[in-house]
């Protein structure tokens, strides 16, 4: 079986600011891990992934993952925020292998403060 | 250029109807997906598809059944609605093929059950 937890449901950051957003998952089997923003109205859109090639992972807008499984996390962060990045945004987990199934996390939402 | 599309965007029904959203892809992808998403719980499975013909049930399936004729289409049927249902509707697909895992997501259907 496999879970994510995302810690804080709702996080404020300054506009230039560090983001850092937490995520802690758990996984029987090494794990495939994700990260998805959604702005307003709008679907998912992924922004990076780590699938056990480099354990930074660089995504989309600035934002980088790290995966370190001593710690089971996968932290999103970027160095300096900006107010389109205003969001939410939902951590997930697959198995390495077989079915291709998404667990989510219950979303953090992203405010900046100008 | 490919894409995912769900119909219709927002949906007004009553207890008790039966109600189905609609998604269509164009990426030839063998895998389709189903989630709701409500606050405080991200996003949870439903339905999922491996290939035509196959359907299997997630994590929140009761009251809810699709069927998969085709490889673009899975549509959602709500045998009967209730206002437990109300909810953001949205599909996804990925390809079933290789590691990627990356799942693509629709713009979502917002229904009503009044």
């Amino acid at each position: 079986a496999q879970s994510v937890t995302q810690l804080g449901s709702h996080v404020s950051v300054s506009e230039g600011a560090l983001v850092l957003l937490r995520c802690n998952y758990s996984s029987s089997v090494p794990p495939y891990l994700f990260w998805y923003v959604q702005y307003p109205n709008q679907g998912l859109q992924l922004l990076l992934k780590y699938t056990s090639a480099a354990t930074l992972v660089k995504g989309i807008n600035g934002f980088e993952a790290e995966f370190k499984k001593s710690e089971t996390s996968f932290h999103l962060t970027k160095p300096s925020a900006h107010m389109s990045d205003a969001a939410e945004y939902f951590c997930a987990v697959s198995s390495n292998f077989g079915n291709e199934k998404l667990t989510f996390g219950t979303g953090t939402r992203l405010t900046i403060i100008p | 250029d490919a894409e995912i599309t769900q119909s219709p965007r927002h949906k007004i029904t009553e207890t008790g109807r039966q109600v189905t959203l609609a998604c269509h892809q164009t990426w030839n992808h063998n895998n389709m997906f189903w989630y709701r998403q409500d606050l405080g719980h991200g996003l949870r499975l439903i339905h999922y598809s491996y290939g035509v013909h196959d359907t299997n049930k997630g994590e929140v399936s009761d009251g809810y059944s699709v069927s998969r004729s085709n490889t673009e289409d899975l549509p959602l049927t709500l045998e009967s609605a209730a206002s437990s249902q109300t909810s953001v509707y949205f599909c996804a697909s990925s390809t079933g093929q290789g590691f990627s895992h990356e799942q693509f997501f629709g713009p979502g259907t917002r229904l009503t059950v009044l």
